[in-house]
């Protein structure tokens, strides 16, 4: 089992360029998440997909969108990027409990 | 806004010592804790989750949990340098749409040899 993947690893885009960060997980799980991780500060949770077909904003949802493509795949998009998008970002996955896995990241800069 | 507090650090233990790091948490609702460790440039880890109050052991890992006080904790005993890292306190709150975690900014630890 991979767990939770993430691509691409590394992403330098100029400001107003669109990307789309990629997330699967192999673990059957139900819940995905999407956060953003900025230096010295914890996770903040940008959007999450209860199960397949929905998905919710989180704390920090504004620039970006979400498509819950099926039970395996949870992509997020930047469709304007901004230097305040530059970030590190996490994908998630819980099963019917509440502890979540972590994918190994994605660290963006936005010139 | 439901939050989750802890001392940024960095928190500096010898190595054998014991090394106690807490967190407290505004939501009364909450049922699950957990502890996530995070080495420079990587992910977040799962050390050990407690839903009860009192502790709960793992190796050299205890979790304790007060719910009264809203107060949890992770204690390491006999601190190695590959303990060091940041530890992240996260906390489960419910929503309309379902189970989330709100996780605190973390504690960075330094175990000196």
């Amino acid at each position: 089992n991979a767990g939770v993947t993430q691509t691409p690893k590394f992403q330098v885009l100029k400001t107003g360029q669109s990307m789309t960060l990629q997330c699967a997980q192999d673990m059957n799980h139900n819940s995905m998440y999407w956060y953003r991780q900025d230096p010295g500060m914890g996770l903040r949770l940008i959007y999450y997909s209860a199960s397949e077909g929905t998905t919710d904003k989180g704390e920090v949802p504004n620039g970006y969108n979400v498509s819950r493509l099926n039970k395996r795949e949870f992509s997020l998009r930047l469709e304007s990027a901004a230097p305040s998008q530059t970030s590190v970002y996490f994908c998630a996955s819980s099963d019917a409990g509440d502890t979540q896995y972590f994918g190994p990241g994605t660290r963006l800069t936005v010139l | 806004q439901k939050e989750v507090e802890q001392n940024s650090g960095p928190l500096s233990v010898p190595e054998g010592a014991i090394a106690s790091l807490n967190c407290t948490y505004s939501d009364r609702g909450s049922q699950s804790f957990f502890w996530y460790r995070q080495y420079s440039g990587k992910s977040p880890e799962l050390i050990m989750f407690i839903y009860s109050n009192g502790d709960k052991e793992d190796g050299r890992f205890t979790a304790q949990l007060n719910k009264a006080s809203q107060y949890v904790s992770l204690l390491i005993r006999d601190s190695q340098p590959s303990d060091s890292a940041t530890y992240l306190c996260a906390v489960n709150t419910w929503d309309n749409a379902g189970n989330m975690l709100t996780f605190g900014g973390g504690t960075r630890l330094m175990v000196k040899p």
